[in-house]
Order: C-alpha cells, then sequence, then structure tokens
C-alpha cells in the first residue's frame, strides 16, 4: 500500500530559526512530489519534484528529493511568523490516476 | 479563472440529514477530486473523475456517501444519511492532464459539522 509519512508532526520555533520538515514515501510506480502550504483554507502548492538531487527554491524555501532513500525535505531559513502553517507533502503516481497521496502533514508555528 | 469553487463553505446539519456538497473545477481540467480533511487522519481522497467518470471510489467510507459529476463543469458529493462523525472539512480539487509542474489546485473547502 501506497504511503507517505512526514516528521515531525508538529514543531515550535522562534522568528529567525531555521526549520527542516522531512517527507519519506512508500509508492509504485512514484513520478514525483509535491509540497503545499496550508493556512486556514485550502493547500496551495509550493515545489513540485521530480528528479533527484536538484534543489528547488523560492524565496527563504527551498526542497530536495532523494529517489534512492525515498524522501524529501523542505527547509526554510530566516522563519517569519507568516510562515506558521500545516505543510503537506504529497506523492504522483506513474500511472494514468493523477491522483495525489498525501501525507499527514507538519504543523509549524512559528513565535515572534 | 476564479480557481476551483465549492459551496457552501460551512455547513451545520443534524444526523441524519442529507448533505450535498458542490464543486467546480477549474475549466479544462480533466481530473477532479474529493478529498476529506480531519486532525486524526489528515487528508484522505474519498473518490476522483477522469472526463467526468469516477474512476476510483475506494476511498468513499461508507455507502452513505456518494458521488456524481453531471458535466465537466460540476460535481457534487452527498451524504445521507449525515452522521456527527462525517464532520470534516471537505475539499475539491482539479487537475490537468500531464505533469503541468504544480499538481492539484484546491478549492477552499467546505466545513461540514453534524450535531
Amino acid at each position: 500500500e501506497d504511503k507517505v509519512v512526514q516528521s515531525p508532526l508538529s514543531l515550535v520555533v522562534h522568528e529567525g530559526d531555521t526549520v527542516t520538515l522531512n517527507c519519506s514515501y512508500e509508492v509504485t510506480n512514484f513520478r514525483s512530489l509535491l509540497w503545499y502550504k496550508q493556512e486556514k483554507k485550502a493547500p496551495t502548492f509550493l515545489f513540485m519534484l521530480t528528479s533527484s538531487g536538484i534543489e528547488k527554491k523560492s524565496g527563504r524555501l527551498s526542497s530536495i528529493l532523494d529517489k534512492k532513500e525515498l524522501f524529501s525535505i523542505l527547509n526554510i531559513t530566516a522563519t517569519q511568523t507568516g510562515d506558521s502553517a500545516i505543510y503537506l507533502c504529497a506523492v504522483d503516481r506513474l500511472d494514468s490516476s493523477y491522483k495525489l497521496i498525501f501525507g499527514s502533514g507538519t504543523r509549524l508555528l512559528v513565535r515572534p | 479563472d476564479a480557481g476551483v469553487i465549492q459551496s457552501p463553505r460551512h455547513e451545520v446539519t443534524e444526523m441524519g440529514q442529507e448533505v450535498t456538497l458542490r464543486c467546480k473545477p477549474i475549466s479544462g481540467h480533466d481530473y477532479l477530486f474529493w478529498y476529506r480533511q480531519t486532525m486524526m487522519r489528515g487528508l484522505e481522497l474519498l473518490i476522483y473523475f477522469n472526463n467526468n467518470v469516477p474512476i476510483d471510489d475506494s476511498g468513499m467510507p461508507e455507502d452513505r456517501f456518494s458521488a456524481k459529476m453531471p458535466n465537466a463543469s460540476f460535481s457534487t458529493l452527498k451524504i445521507q444519511p449525515s452522521e456527527p462523525r462525517d464532520s470534516a472539512v471537505y475539499f475539491c480539487a482539479s487537475r490537468g492532464r500531464g505533469t503541468n509542474g504544480v499538481g492539484a489546485f484546491f478549492g477552499q473547502g467546505t466545513r461540514l459539522t453534524v450535531v
């Protein structure tokens, strides 16, 4: 059965700290891994990763995929209170389904 | 495009009542997904459609749940009869065919409370 596991489940940091969120997966016919940020409403897309070792970067956020060890990390540097959210990891299968299988998420709280 | 549109945003109903959630996907998207989110179980895929045809409903918890997609611009998720354990946020998402680089787009969700 396909599985996506995120850690930690929750994290509390202070503004300016750097955080690393983890996502491991077991899925047949892996195609890509996606990160989403969810504040109070809908998940919003952050990154899609398909190749190992290539870092994707957007401002203070970056992510990388290791297809050999079956995991990804999401880094946030110089955290701000606006980074407080649930960060969701999802995997996409290389078949015709295009469905996303989500992990349980990491709840990040950034204190001022 | 206004994105994926869901209605209602909030629904409070009594146990035993029928509940219908609605979704309008992004125009041109071939795939539509219904997810349920709870604190305990996270985001669970209930059912998804490809070109209006249900492909995989293995995530639908019980026969009380049903979903339809009569055309490319509209889908419903119905719960009949509703139970308190159905309380959750229900998301609809859509995406186009192929690796578009951004995965699925989510609606704002319907927060369902069954009392």
